[in-house]
């Protein structure tokens, strides 16, 4: 079983929209959780990382997090074509050192 | 660029060879994560160090994978006996352990094709 869930996509969204994506876990004792952009060819790299519930805003971007629901989110506000990308959400246990990858979400910013 | 260093990039080999893969971290990051990504995957943990102590390891990490960091500074991961299932990106991740600081930064990732 799957310990981090997300939407593979694709996901289109309008030059200038917002686009929302979704993750979801199973461990309750995930306590640290980020998104990771993956351009095609590319390595993981960091966009944001949220600890506590409740909202976290860097720029274009917020990441949401809600430990009863367990569930992570990241909006990114005025996307561009260059936001077009895998999306990788990550979760870790509190003391466990590993990170637990979804799948990721490609998102398709449209001109 | 993260500051963390993976070499050699790309690697072609033949199913039964040996392949040996490197990582430089970030120079004050103790510790040091391998994971493995195949297409269309999120990245699987394989292993972590922290300084030259080798303290988790997947159970992916079967009996032809070993991994060493013998001065706490590079790592290094070796594939012996190769397999067409090995094909994928294997990527180092580094972090520091003060300052609260969780995040693992990734290096470029060195991408495996095994025929």
């Amino acid at each position: 079983q799957k310990e981090v869930e997300q939407n593979s996509g694709p996901l289109s969204v309008p030059e200038g929209a917002i686009a929302s994506l979704n993750c979801t876990y199973s461990d309750r004792g995930s306590q640290s959780f980020f998104w990771y952009r993956q351009y095609s060819g590319k390595s993981p790299e960091l966009i944001m990382s949220i600890y506590s519930n409740g909202d976290k805003e860097d720029g274009r971007f917020t990441a949401q997090l809600n430990k009863a629901s367990q569930y992570v989110s990241l909006l990114i506000r005025d996307s561009q074509p260059s936001d077009s990308a895998t999306y990788l959400c990550a979760g870790s246990d509190f003391g466990n050192e590993k990170l637990t990858f979804g799948t990721g979400t490609r998102l398709t910013i449209i001109p | 660029d993260t500051g963390v260093s993976q070499n050699p990039r790309h690697k072609i080999t033949k199913r039964g060879q040996n392949v040996t893969f490197r990582c430089d971290p970030i120079s004050e990051h103790n510790r040091l994560y391998w994971y493995r990504q195949t297409l269309g995957q999120g990245p699987e943990f394989l292993t972590y160090f922290q300084n030259e102590a080798q303290l988790e390891k997947s159970r992916l990490l079967s009996d032809r994978f070993s991994a060493e960091r013998p001065k706490g500074s590079f790592s290094t991961l070796e594939i012996q006996r190769t397999e067409q299932g090995d094909s994928a990106m294997y990527l180092c991740a580094t972090r520091p352990t003060s300052g609260g600081e969780e995040t693992q930064y990734f290096g470029p990732g060195t991408r495996l094709l095994v025929l």
